[in-house]
């Protein structure tokens, strides 16, 4: 069965450093979402991405973040400059389609912690 | 805005009894529901979705959920959990006019035990 694989499992950075989380959707899907949850808080929506552009992104999603679906394969999301605060969960998930009624397909999640 | 509330963030069972993960949302335009599974080290899995239609809906596992909306509930249920069942379950919605995105409760940890 296909399935969302992210990179790596776990992360662990120095406050300042710059981070990539790595994704890579089903192959014929063509939306792409970011979620992370904090820990003991709510999975909370980051970013959808479509035709290589944001479709839409959350007042967390500021400055600092960026993502990038550089080959065709992978989806990206870039931290730039880490801050405690982001120490997360970080999800990654794909549709095939944009439609409210769509199954989002996630990823099993990259642990990020920043000390 | 929207907002999704799950009343428990934990829930211990034994083995065999029914379970109820209760699911509140607000919302003042209509929303589709979602409840979502993830087990230990793996990633979210759709367990049961509501769009429109019948208000009690099935989904995998022996899971079901029925939607409430005059309480704006969404309560998942299943008569007899296993071990297996063991996870952390997520309420959702998601709105008609805003794509895909997804608005998660807090999540509640099913803990099954023998």
């Amino acid at each position: 069965e296909p399935e969302v694989t992210q990179t790596p499992s776990h992360q662990v950075t120095q406050m300042g450093q710059e981070v990539i989380l790595r994704c890579v959707p089903i192959s014929n899907h063509l939306y792409f979402y970011w979620y992370r949850q904090i820990l003991g808080q709510k999975v909370e929506f980051l970013v959808s991405f479509y035709n290589n552009e944001i479709s839409e992104k959350s007042e967390i999603f500021d400055d600092q973040f960026s993502v990038e679906r550089p080959d065709g394969s992978n989806f990206t999301l870039k931290i730039r400059s880490t801050k405690l605060e982001d120490s997360a969960m970080y999800f990654c998930a794909s549709s095939i389609d944009r439609g409210v009624r769509t199954e989002a397909f996630f990823g099993q999640g990259t642990r990020l912690t920043v000390v | 805005a929207q907002s999704v509330t799950q009343l428990d963030s934990q829930v211990p069972v034994f083995e065999e009894a029914p379970v109820e993960l209760r699911c509140n949302y607000s919302s003042s335009v209509s929303v589709y529901l979602f409840w979502y599974v993830q087990y230990p080290n793996q990633g979210l899995q759709l367990l049961l979705k509501y769009l429109s239609g019948s208000t009690l809906v099935k989904g995998i596992n022996g899971f079901e959920a029925e939607f409430n909306k005059s309480q704006t509930s969404f309560h998942l249920r299943k008569p007899s959990v296993h071990i297996s069942d063991t996870a952390e379950y997520f309420c959702a919605v998601s709105v008609w006019n805003q794509g895909g995105k997804l608005i998660f409760g807090q999540g509640t940890e099913l803990s099954v035990k023998p």
